[in-house]
């Protein structure tokens, strides 16, 4: 078991570039999440998906999208990246409901937008 | 919506010192409580949660925690650090109702020194 992978890990992007944030599991898990890291602000969620099919915004989801593309890979979309989006960027699954339970964390990718 | 607070945002320690780092929430209802564990370079990792029943939970690498439930409180404990416990420490909080996602504090930033 692989657990929860991301690509790339690091990345750096001129301001305006776009670019996809890839995330997969293999733990069966029906819910996955996107967080943002940035220093002294702990973790903030951007989007989540509860299940397959359905995406739903967190605390910070502007200026990215998400797609859930089957019940395996999640991933996260910078139409047009700013300095502010500079962070490091992580993956999580988990059950249903379960998001309480505990989630499953991927090794981040680091994000410089200059 | 609910909200952590970790009170210390670093804390340093000699090897063999006890630890205990505090960590309250806030919210009206019932929650489920987690300690995570970030190592230098790492992703986070879960290193102890509470759902119901006994509120002294023990986790991994000797660490344990105890929910006190008329304070809000959810303080993490090591009664001897090692310099392998250096890492940074977050706390989060989910409410059991409905479909809920963790909420994060801030952190706290734990070096241990030889």
């Amino acid at each position: 078991n692989a657990g929860v992978t991301q690509t790339p890990k690091f990345q750096v992007l001129k301001t305006g570039q776009s670019m996809t944030l890839q995330c997969a599991q293999d733990m069966n898990h029906n819910s996955m999440y996107w967080y943002r890291q940035d220093p002294g602000m702990g973790l903030r969620l951007i989007y989540y998906s509860a299940s397959e099919g359905t995406t739903d915004k967190g605390e910070v989801p502007n200026g990215y999208n998400v797609s859930r593309l089957n019940k395996r890979e999640f991933s996260l979309r910078l139409e047009s990246a700013a300095p502010s989006q500079t962070s490091v960027y992580f993956c999580a699954s988990s059950e249903p409901g379960q998001g309480a339970k505990g989630q499953y964390f991927g090794p981040g990718t680091r994000l410089t937008v200059t | 919506a609910q909200s952590v607070s970790q009170h210390n945002h670093h804390v340093i320690l000699s090897e063999a010192a006890s630890l205990e780092l505090g960590c309250n929430y806030s919210y009206g209802g019932t929650v489920n409580l987690f300690w995570y564990v970030q190592y230098p370079g790492q992703h986070l990792q879960l290193l102890l949660k509470y759902f119901s029943g006994d509120p002294l939970v023990k986790g991994i690498k000797g660490f344990e925690a105890e929910f006190i439930k008329s304070k809000f409180s959810f303080n993490l404990r090591k009664p001897s650090v090692q310099w392998s416990d250096t890492a940074e420490y977050f706390c989060a909080v989910s409410p059991l109702s409905g479909y809920s996602t963790l909420t994060f504090g801030k952190g706290t930033m734990l070096l241990v020194s030889p």
